[in-house]
């Protein structure tokens, strides 16, 4: 079946503007995860959802960084105010509810993200 | 706050070679540790769950070896070939829904 997708692959912008990315996770999974892989580090987790709400978004660097997920399926990350400091491949997984595997998650392929 | 690191950072390797790497994790409130295949413009790809100590786990040339009480696992790739090219990157969760990451080990099989 499908696996989770991102979009967009690249994204590049501008110091100081809005970016949206967006993924579409395993259809029936609840969970939903985004992690962010800064340049030479590992990816390191943002905000973890389960079904609509946000359960967990203790890894949001600062407020300008949001992230929704209103029907429980797809969710959007949101950046206001880009800085070159964002410049990173934005990772998405999602998981089944009840997974047997220990919290496996499943990932997409990213997000590049570039700010100039 | 789980520190796991990643030994070593890169490695090249001849197509044929057999290789291995190393991933050490906080062993206390030990849960799951996650090997994952990251080929570049792909999705992170998951190799191996593991739980208990002293586990191995196989997966036609690549296997790994867990050890709880020490806070180490090693992943063994034999006869490396040149789809082996890689970030292998290994993940602890400490009965957490969070995944800690390492920064990965970079693989290169020359052909």
């Amino acid at each position: 079946g499908a696996g989770v997708s991102q979009t967009p692959s690249n994204k590049v912008t501008e110091k100081g503007k809005y970016v949206e990315l967006r993924c579409d996770p395993i259809s029936g999974h609840t969970a939903l995860y985004w992690y962010r892989q800064s340049l030479g580090q590992g990816p390191e987790f943002l905000i973890y959802f389960q079904g609509t709400g946000a359960a967990d978004d203790s890894g949001l660097p600062n407020d300008r960084f949001f992230a929704v997920r209103p029907e429980g399926s797809v969710s959007t990350l949101k950046i206001q105010r880009t800085e070159r400091g964002d410049s990173a491949v934005y990772l998405c997984a999602s998981s089944p509810n009840s997974s047997p595997n220990y919290n496996e998650q499943f990932f997409g392929p990213g997000t590049r993200l570039t700010v100039l | 706050i789980l520190n796991v690191e990643q030994s070593p950072q890169s490695l090249h390797v001849q197509e044929g070679d057999s290789t291995n790497f190393t991933c050490s994790f906080p062993s206390s409130n030990f849960y799951a540790l996650h090997w994952y295949r990251w080929e570049t413009a792909k999705s992170p790809e998951a190799l191996f769950v593991m739980t208990l100590n002293g586990d191995e786990k196989k997966k036609g040339r690549i296997s790994a070896t867990l050890n709880t009480k020490e806070g180490y696992s090693y992943l063994y790739i034999k006869g490396s070939q040149p789809e082996d090219s890689a970030t292998y990157l290994c993940a602890s969760g400490a009965g957490s829904y969070q995944l800690t990451f390492g920064k990965g080990t970079k693989l290169s099989v020359i052909p």
